[in-house]
């Protein structure tokens, strides 16, 4: 089966631009987190989304933002680019709440210039 | 912050098992011990989780001690593609997931 689909792989902002990621599930799973990923913070959680319901919230300025559909598909915004927002942008899917585990995409590699 | 505490980095020749431990002293009772890899440049990968008994799977091994304070994952014929950075997650089945550094392996040919 198809895995999780993040769109686009590769991303070239400037400071002061915002962008929109995309994230398609597998299908049949609820739940969608996000994830960003930096050579010096790690990887950190941004938000969870289930049923179309934000459910977790990581410590990121509101300037992040998700939202997910009813078909499950989630997107995330970023307002205000940043130099700092540079970074490998992860999504992950699973059923319900991740009991058995999360799937993850192959990420967005955004680049704020 | 992440509940569990890693070992930086370990080596293991290829071929022989690779044993990655993973302390996590303030686990609580409904808490699951996840484990996730990932290789360079590619999302995390999840490998096997569980309770309280040991757990086995096609990839691995879960071993968690009796008073469930620490685990040990277990690559039992580590090879060069098993070279990755390993992550234990302590959650319960609705928290979020929160990665700690994790553990860098690096199989030696």
């Amino acid at each position: 089966k198809a895995g999780v689909t993040q769109t686009p792989r590769y991303l070239i902002k400037t400071r002061g631009q915002q962008v929109t990621l995309s994230c398609s599930p597998i299908s049949g799973h609820r739940s969608v987190s996000w994830y960003q990923q930096t050579p010096g913070q790690g990887l950190q959680f941004l938000f969870e989304y289930f049923s179309e319901t934000q459910r977790n919230k990581g410590n990121f300025p509101g300037r992040f933002s998700g939202r997910q559909f009813s078909n499950s598909r989630s997107e995330m915004n970023v307002s205000t680019l940043e130099l700092g927002d540079s970074a490998l942008y992860l999504c992950a899917s699973s059923f319900r709440d991740g009991g058995d585990g999360y799937t993850f995409g192959s990420g967005t590699r955004l680049t704020v210039v | 912050d992440a509940k569990t505490t890693q070992p930086p980095s370990m080596d293991c020749a290829e071929g022989r098992a690779a044993n990655l431990p993973c302390n996590h002293s303030t686990i609580s009772g409904n808490e699951y011990v996840y484990w996730y890899r990932q290789i360079h440049s590619q999302g995390p990968q999840y490998i096997i989780h569980g309770l309280k008994n040991n757990e086995t799977n096609e990839m691995a091994s879960l071993i968690i001690t009796e008073d469930r304070k620490s685990s040990t994952l277990i690559l039992p014929h580590a090879t060069l593609r098993d070279t990755a950075v390993y992550y234990c997650i302590v959650k319960t089945s609705y928290d979020k997931v929160i990665f700690g550094p994790g553990t860098s392996l690096s199989v030696i040919p």
